[in-house]
């Protein structure tokens, strides 16, 4: 099994653009999770998804970041305009969830996204 | 608010000396804690959960609920253990984890 599969692994952009950062979690995992980590701010939850829903997306930081899970397989991160201060490793994470208790999450080896 | 401290960003020592990674928390509730790790350029890992109880790498944690503290202790510390070590917590939900911001441990010899 290769894990969680993140892609692109660095992303390079300016401002204003979109960028649009990729997620296969492990097959039979039904929660998903996206972090974002930075020196100041460390990792930080942005939104998680249980059986394709979003559950909580009180992390995401404004109405610039958006995030699907169209299917089980499948998830994006989206940012639309991009700002230098969205510079960060973007990492993503699956486990076996429920909502009610914890299972070990597995992460991706993340993307690291730089915006000029 | 939940939140996981972790106070020393860096924490460097010799090799066989022991190691205190300290992790400080608040949260109304019965929290589920854990210590991620992640070496150099592999992908952020579980290291252990405090219901375990177990042992890991020679790694040990405590959970103390009267000083709401969850501290990374090894006796001898070896060089492979240098990396980054995150302490988290998991939220009301029960999934979702909120992490420290890390500390790193950089042993030499």
């Amino acid at each position: 099994d290769a894990g969680v599969i993140q892609s692109p692994r660095h992303e390079v952009t300016e401002m204003g653009q979109e960028v649009t950062l990729r997620c296969k979690p492990i097959s039979g995992h039904n929660s998903l999770f996206w972090y974002r980590q930075t020196m100041m701010r460390g990792l930080e939850l942005l939104i998680y998804f249980n059986n394709n829903v979003p559950i909580d997306d009180s992390g995401m930081p404004e109405d610039r970041f958006s995030a699907k899970m169209p299917n089980a397989s499948f998830s994006t991160l989206k940012i639309q305009p991009s700002e230098p201060r969205d510079s960060a490793v973007y990492f993503c994470a699956s486990s076996r969830g429920s909502l009610s208790s914890y299972n070990e999450q597995f992460f991706g080896p993340g993307t690291r996204l730089t915006v000029l | 608010a939940q939140r996981v401290t972790q106070p020393e960003k860096l924490l460097s020592v010799f090799k066989g000396a022991p190691v205190e990674l300290k992790c400080n928390y608040s949260y109304s509730g019965s929290p589920e804690l854990f210590w991620y790790v992640q070496y150099s350029r592999q992908r952020l890992q579980l290291l252990l959960r405090h219901i375990s109880r177990e042992s890991i790498k020679g790694f040990t944690a405590d959970l103390n609920k009267g000083e709401t503290s969850f501290h990374l202790k090894k006796p001898f510390a070896q060089e492979e253990d240098s990396a980054m070590y995150y302490c988290a917590l998991s939220n009301q939900a029960g999934t979702a984890l909120i992490f420290g911001k890390g500390t790193t441990l950089s042993v030499s010899s």
